[in-house]
């Protein structure tokens, strides 16, 4: 079956730390993976996304990822913090176009950062 | 202004009532999706539309229904509200595949609803 796992459900990481936040996928075929980040109050916002190429890669705000695919992960980190990244975030991982799947994207749980000054 | 919009931000029901949440986007997209948040369960697909004729079922589509009335607008309706539809709903809308850039979806701001 299809399915996200983001292990974490709450980090609390200091201003000015580093940050990894977890997420490991069970998928079928090749995955699409995105990370997403939900403010307090707020809609989701595209954080960065993979779909082939360079394994590491990089999105707004500071945020990059890497895809394991040994490790069926996908690992959002950013080297130092800051007091608005505290928010909620989202692992997904959707279908190539063209798949029976395609248009559907799975999340994960989430993984609700707050950040200590 | 905002591309994807949905109204109203927050409602308030009883159970039993017939709601109406709507959503209107100005991206141009074909696909839109309907989403419910839970806390700890992350977001669920209800419903997808890759076209005004084309409306597919998500994984919890009982006890919802929608409409395409338009490629801009897609509206989600409960028909009986009853208590555990308490959520936040989010649209959210996307390019097809032969635009070259995969699913990304973006989605709106979402509408919180309690259903009492």
């Amino acid at each position: 079956a299809q399915s996200v796992t983001q292990p974490d459900i709450h980090i609390t990481v200091s201003e000015g730390a580093s940050l990894e936040l977890r997420c490991n996928y069970s998928y079928g075929a090749t995955p699409y993976l995105f990370w997403y980040v939900q403010s307090p109050g707020q809609g989701l916002q595209l954080l960065l996304k993979y779909f082939s190429g360079d394994t590491l890669v990089q999105g707004i705000k500071g945020f990059e990822a890497e895809f394991k695919r040994s490790q069926s992960s996908f690992n959002l980190r950013k080297p130092s913090v800051h007091w608005s990244d505290a928010a909620e975030y989202f692992c997904a991982v959707g279908a190539k176009p063209g798949s029976s799947n395609t248009g559907k994207l799975i999340f994960g749980q989430g993984t609700t950062l707050q950040v200590k000054p | 202004d905002a591309d994807v919009t949905q109204t109203p931000r927050n409602r308030i029901t009883k159970t039993g009532k017939r709601i109406m949440l709507e959503c209107s986007q100005t991206k141009g997209h074909d696909r839109m999706y309907w989403y419910r948040q839970d806390p700890g369960l992350g977001l669920r697909l209800i419903y997808y539309s890759f076209d005004v004729k084309d409306i597919n079922k998500g994984e919890i589509s009982d006890g919802y229904s929608v409409s395409r009335q338009a490629q801009a607008k897609f509206s989600l309706s409960l028909e009986s509200a009853i208590p555990n539809q308490t959520a936040l709903y989010f649209c959210a809308t996307s390019d097809s595949p032969s635009q070259g850039w995969g699913e990304t979806q973006y989605f709106g701001p979402g509408t919180r609803l309690l259903v009492l």
